[in-house]
């Protein structure tokens, strides 16, 4: 069974800070997505990383696939409010596996 | 959006009592998922199915039934409720097999 571990679950921060939230797991996969979900609503996609060592940068919002495509981080520059939410990972095994997601990190951004 | 909705938004029932969660969609994507969420466990695949009539089981997919008998409909039944099914369900979508996902706003169902 694949995992995907998430860390921290939980981050307080203030407004402006930068923050990094990370994914782990001992297995290989070929994709990772990131998704954004805000309290009463369901999971919106923020990038898709493929490649090993790939890093695609949202705005404020960096996203680095780590080379052997077993961990990726998202790195978030100058929070603000907007972003608070929950942050989860979901890792593909090929094409038409199915995704795991990860457990989630729980993020509040104060003023 | 991907105009997805789901039916019931809240729902309470008893122990023993079936259940069905409807989700539409008016994107005709071939692609259909049910999850469920619950805290600790992050989202977990119930059934899914690729096309109408063709479906398959999830990792959680025990004490459940799903039924796709056309594109725009996907459907999942609880036969006999248990407390243990009281989670966060969602439906999602997609174009591809397991690509990206559009998620609907999901159901609360509490088992009493």
């Amino acid at each position: 069974t694949q995992l995907l571990e998430q860390s921290p679950q939980f981050l307080s921060i203030q407004e402006g800070e930068n923050l990094t939230v990370y994914c782990n797991s001992s297995s290989v996969f070929s994709s990772l997505q990131w998704y954004r979900q805000e309290p009463g609503e369901g999971p919106v996609l923020l990038v898709t990383v493929v490649t090993g060592g790939e890093v695609k940068k949202l705005k404020r919002l960096t996203f680095q696939f780590g080379d052997a495509r077993k961990d990726s981080s998202l790195h978030i520059t100058a929070a603000q409010p907007g972003d608070t939410g929950l942050y989860l990972c979901a890792g593909g095994a090929g094409t038409a596996s199915k995704l795991t997601f990860g457990t989630g990190t729980r993020l509040q951004v104060t003023l | 959006d991907a105009g997805i909705t789901q039916s019931p938004r809240h729902k309470v029932t008893e122990t023993g009592t079936p259940v069905t969660l409807r989700c539409h969609q008016t994107e005709n994507h071939r692609y259909m998922y049910w999850y469920r969420q619950d805290p600790g466990h992050g989202l977990r695949l119930i059934h899914y199915s690729y096309g109408v009539k063709d479906t398959d089981k999830g990792e959680v997919s025990d004490g459940y039934s799903v039924s796709r008998s056309k594109t725009e409909d996907f459907l999942l039944t609880l036969e006999s409720a248990t407390s243990s099914q009281t989670s966060v369900y969602f439906c999602a979508l997609s174009g591809r097999a397991f690509e990206t996902q559009y998620f609907g706003p999901g159901t609360r169902l509490l088992v009493l």
